[in-house]
């Protein structure tokens, strides 16, 4: 299964945007970029997905590489609500079993 | 109504005992995993029923055994609890062929003394 990398935490303030990196420089052309995130004391929620182009949704935006080896978690306006850690996961298409591999994830600290 | 619903919530046992974890999802999805968080706080997928069949079975111990008796419900049974058996357990849920996105339930903290 093909690895991503992310920060162990990141620090933003209220209201301002945040962009959380991942990378996964050994990513298959068949991968999908997937983001879920779990907020404290919860199960993980999806966030977003993609796999080439950019993507939108109400929760954020996904911002991928050309080379795609690279991508971007957006939250344009951070709550405190959104304080949690966030998982970048890649997942094969072709895969049939549909398991999701989590890593370490980047632990978001937002600030009022 | 809640999507993906597991019971207990907290589950506090000794050593040796047998338990089960049940959930129910009222989604339609046609495929259920069990994942279990240790202390560390590591996600790890350990077992995916699809249709009520079994397509994944990560390595997990004979003493954990899933059954799913129909495509909404799948139950995790433990038998002859060991300390390292502590974590929190997630069920979750997807319809396969789609975006594959999993729903997953609030978790069960399992304590085993």
């Amino acid at each position: 299964d093909a690895k991503t990398t992310q920060p162990n935490s990141m620090e933003s303030n209220e209201e301002e945007p945040v962009h959380l990196p991942c990378n996964h420089s050994t990513i298959s052309g068949t991968d999908y970029i997937h983001w879920y995130r779990q907020l404290p004391s919860q199960g993980p929620e999806y966030v977003i997905h993609g796999l080439t182009s950019n993507v939108n949704n109400r929760m954020a935006s996904l911002a991928i590489a050309e080379d795609r080896k690279s991508s971007t978690l957006i939250l344009h306006r951070a709550t405190l609500r959104d304080a949690a850690v966030y998982y970048c996961i890649l997942r094969d298409k072709l895969d049939s079993s549909y398991k999701l591999i989590f890593g370490s994830g980047t632990r978001l600290l937002v600030r009022p | 109504d809640t999507a993906v619903s597991q019971t207990p919530k907290y589950l506090v046992t000794q050593m040796g005992n047998d338990k089960s974890i049940k959930c129910e999802q009222n989604l339609g999805h046609d495929t259920m995993y069990w994942y279990k968080q240790d202390s560390k706080k590591f996600l790890k997928i350990m077992f995916s029923y699809n249709n009520k069949e079994l397509i994944i079975n990560e390595t997990v111990p004979n003493r954990f055994s899933p059954k799913s008796p129909d495509k909404a419900h799948l139950n995790l049974h433990i038998n002859s609890l060991e300390l390292g058996d502590s974590a929190v357990y997630f069920c979750a849920s997807s319809q396969m062929g789609r975006t594959d996105t999993q729903y997953f339930g609030p978790g069960t903290r399992l304590t085993v003394l």
